[in-house]
């Protein structure tokens, strides 16, 4: 069971704004940061957001990530074909001294 | 680029250990913590451990302590972990991630760039 809870599946069609959620507590995102990763099927993820919402060189700038208290989110605009993926978000966690992961969300573009 | 290879996929009997190698490529080993995760099918990832590579001091996760352990070996920029006493339960895609983060900051600054190809660990009899 993981940490952070995230809702197992996204989906929208091309064009569409879609957010993913990442629900966790006091001691993990209300105290530290949050990345988000990027996987798809066959290859290890692949950093999207880091530091709650700040993009790495060559992510596009319609993906977007925000925090507030102890939920996170991520914001694809613009949805494309090739964003079909899973996406996980992670943060430290005070409590437990590690680094916690939500479960997934498997995102499908109609 | 920078990257990290890791060692192929491996089978392996209960019981048994394993082990991983990750080789940074790219960049000094030195320069950069290094994690090791893993990913159950169908599953998130899961965090094992870090290692300091300048110290070689390690930080594990609890579930982990006393069955892994994560060494270095700076000759040849490649960092190394042995799971022990394997079960079924094992069985995973076992990644390394090279650490970006602020130390000054405490280790929840910091997130996990590149990963490795990853390395499959399977445990059958």
């Amino acid at each position: 069971q993981a940490v952070l809870t995230q809702p197992p599946s996204a989906s929208g069609t091309p064009g569409q704004r879609v957010t993913i959620s990442c629900s966790g507590s006091r001691s993990n995102i209300g105290s530290n940061i949050v990345n988000w990763y990027q996987q798809f099927p066959g290859t290890a993820p692949k950093l999207l957001i880091y530091s709650s919402n700040e993009r790495p060189s060559g992510v596009p700038a319609r993906f977007s990530g925000s925090k507030s208290g102890t939920s996170a989110s991520l914001a694809i605009s613009g949805l494309q074909s090739e964003d079909e993926a899973d996406y996980y978000c992670a943060a430290w966690d005070d409590n437990v001294n590690g680094w916690v992961f939500g479960g997934g969300t498997k995102l499908t573009v109609l | 680029q920078v990257q990290v290879v890791q060692s192929g996929g491996e089978v392996k009997k209960p019981g048994a250990s394993v082990k991983v190698s990750c080789k940074a490529s790219g960049y000094s080993l030195r320069s950069f913590y290094m994690h090791l995760l893993r990913q159950a099918p169908g599953q998130g990832p899961e965090w094992m451990g870090i290692i300091d590579t300048i110290r070689g001091t390690t930080t594990y996760a609890q579930k982990f302590k006393g069955r892994v352990a994560i060494t270095r070996d700076e000759s040849t920029n490649t960092v190394y972990m042995v799971l022990s006493s394997l079960t079924f339960e094992d069985t995973a895609v076992y990644y390394c991630a090279r650490d970006i983060g602020e130390e000054s900051r405490g280790p929840g600054f910091a997130w996990f760039d590149p990963w490795g190809q990853g390395t499959l660990v399977t445990v059958s009899s």
